[in-house]
């Protein structure tokens, strides 16, 4: 399977600004998501990156609020704008191979003060 | 739309008990079905998997076999052990508009191993 390489691996950022998160991989891939998962809760699909076209977002997500590059097969970065304390949560890059599993990334814990 | 359902939690177990953890989906089609586990401080990884019914899953003991006629991939183990101790993610994977698919996830149960 693929290995994810996700940085950073938490952070602890003021609100009003911006992070953004990067995610590598060793293998090209066609298909690369980002999820969010709140303190104690599950994961939530914020978007699927394909290389080459615009992202697709999730309901309750937006584009100016997670913009997504997805610039070649082997990388992403996933950007929380304008933050806020609710925005507080582990953020999560995968890639699949459909009914073999996904592949997910260590994480970036977020915490916004 | 396509939905799990787990269990309530926390599960509390002493060491060498039996465990079940349930689930059940809602979808349409034939979608796979996955187990994932969180240990503490760490990411998510794959425990098992199922791709059409009446698959059994297995992985460190864990089996989880897929049954289309109740709807559910319920997890099981004969004797879990306090290495156990994790939050434990159902999933279901779907397809939709041609080649794309979608992993959905329960909201998972945290369980707990006493020695």
């Amino acid at each position: 399977s693929a290995v994810i390489s996700q940085k950073p691996s938490r952070d602890i950022c003021q609100r009003g600004t911006s992070l953004t998160i990067q995610c590598q991989v060793d293998s090209q891939v066609t298909m690369m998501f980002w999820y969010r998962q709140q303190p104690g809760q599950s994961l939530t699909l914020i978007a699927t990156a394909n290389q080459g076209s615009e992202a697709t977002y999730e309901s309750g997500f937006v584009i100016d609020k997670f913009p997504i590059s997805r610039p070649n097969l082997t990388f992403s970065t996933l950007t929380v704008s304008n933050m806020s304390p609710e925005d507080s949560s582990i953020y999560l890059c995968s890639v699949g191979r459909d009914r073999d599993g996904y592949t997910f990334g260590s994480g970036t814990r977020l915490t916004v003060v | 739309g396509d939905s799990v359902t787990q269990m309530e939690g926390p599960v509390t177990l002493s060491e060498e008990a039996f465990l079940t953890i349930n689930c059940t989906y809602t979808a349409t089609g034939y979608p796979s079905l996955f187990w994932y586990v969180q240990y503490p401080g760490e990411g998510l990884q794959l425990l098992l998997k199922a791709t059409k019914a009446d698959d059994k899953g297995s992985n460190k003991g864990f089996e989880a076999t897929y049954r289309k006629e109740t709807t559910s991939f319920h997890l099981e183990k004969g004797s879990v052990q306090v290495s156990d101790s994790a939050v434990y993610f159902c999933a279901l994977l779907t397809y939709y508009t041609g080649a794309n698919s979608k992993l959905t996830f329960g909201k998972g149960i945290t369980l707990s191993v006493r020695p």
